[in-house]
């Protein structure tokens, strides 16, 4: 069975502040994705980043960057100089095969409050 | 380009109501995924759809099924509603052999009282 833990259930940080949030995942496939979506307000799951299990490469998108860590089964997400609009809950999501965009197991969110 | 499109965004039924959720896709998008996300949790699963057919399901009860019309659009129907489906019922679509980007809807705030 495949399991997303994210051991963090709330975040408060200062703007401007760097903020990491944790990933951890179980899975038997050998080769699998790993997901992070935002979810504002509004409810919709935004889409971040996909991640499969061959690339370990660390991969940087603007004030996003993600570190990809297959020996601890981790997938961070940390957000450099953190603004007010990232306020939102973060979940981190894992599927296996994805030739037919199968289902995401997801984590149980990090909330995330940036504050002036 | 319009994105995912659920309707209704809000809705009130009692106990052992029955409902009905819609959804239209991203346009060119094949497949349709439900989801049903509890205050405070992250999405779960229900099952995916596509050329018409349920293709996987996740662990939910015969009480949740759904149908996808030709036009890539689908219905999710809750049977004998309970005060545990209270949910927001998330909707996502894409394309098959596009790698899995999920593009989700604004969902459904379901509350069964």
């Amino acid at each position: 069975a495949q399991k997303v833990t994210q051991a963090q259930t709330e975040i408060s940080v200062v703007e401007k502040e760097d903020v990491t949030l944790d990933c951890v995942y179980e899975t038997r496939d050998t080769t699998y994705y790993l997901f992070w979506y935002k979810q504002p307000p509004s409810g919709e799951l935004v889409f971040l980043i996909r991640r499969n299990s061959f690339d370990e490469q660390n991969e940087i998108s603007g004030r996003y960057s993600w570190n990809f860590q297959k020996s601890t089964s981790s997938f961070n997400f940390t957000i450099t100089a953190s603004q007010v609009v990232d306020s939102a809950v973060y979940f981190c999501a894992l599927s296996g095969n994805t030739g037919t965009a199968s289902k995401l197991t997801f984590g149980t969110g990090t909330r995330l409050q940036v504050t002036l | 380009d319009a994105g995912v499109t659920q309707s209704p965004t809000h809705l009130i039924k009692t106990r052992g109501q029955q409902v009905t959720l819609r959804c239209s896709p991203k346009s060119g998008h094949d497949t349709v995924s439900w989801y049903q996300q509890a205050l405070g949790q992250g999405p779960q699963f229900i099952f995916q759809y596509y050329e018409e057919e349920e293709r996987q399901r996740g662990n939910f009860p015969d009480r949740f099924s759904g149908h996808q019309f030709p036009n890539y659009s689908s219905e999710l129907n809750v049977n004998a509603l309970l005060l545990g489906d209270s949910a927001l019922y998330l909707c996502a679509s894409s394309l098959v052999g596009a790698g899995g980007e999920l593009f989700f809807g604004e969902g459904s705030r379901l509350t069964v009282l």
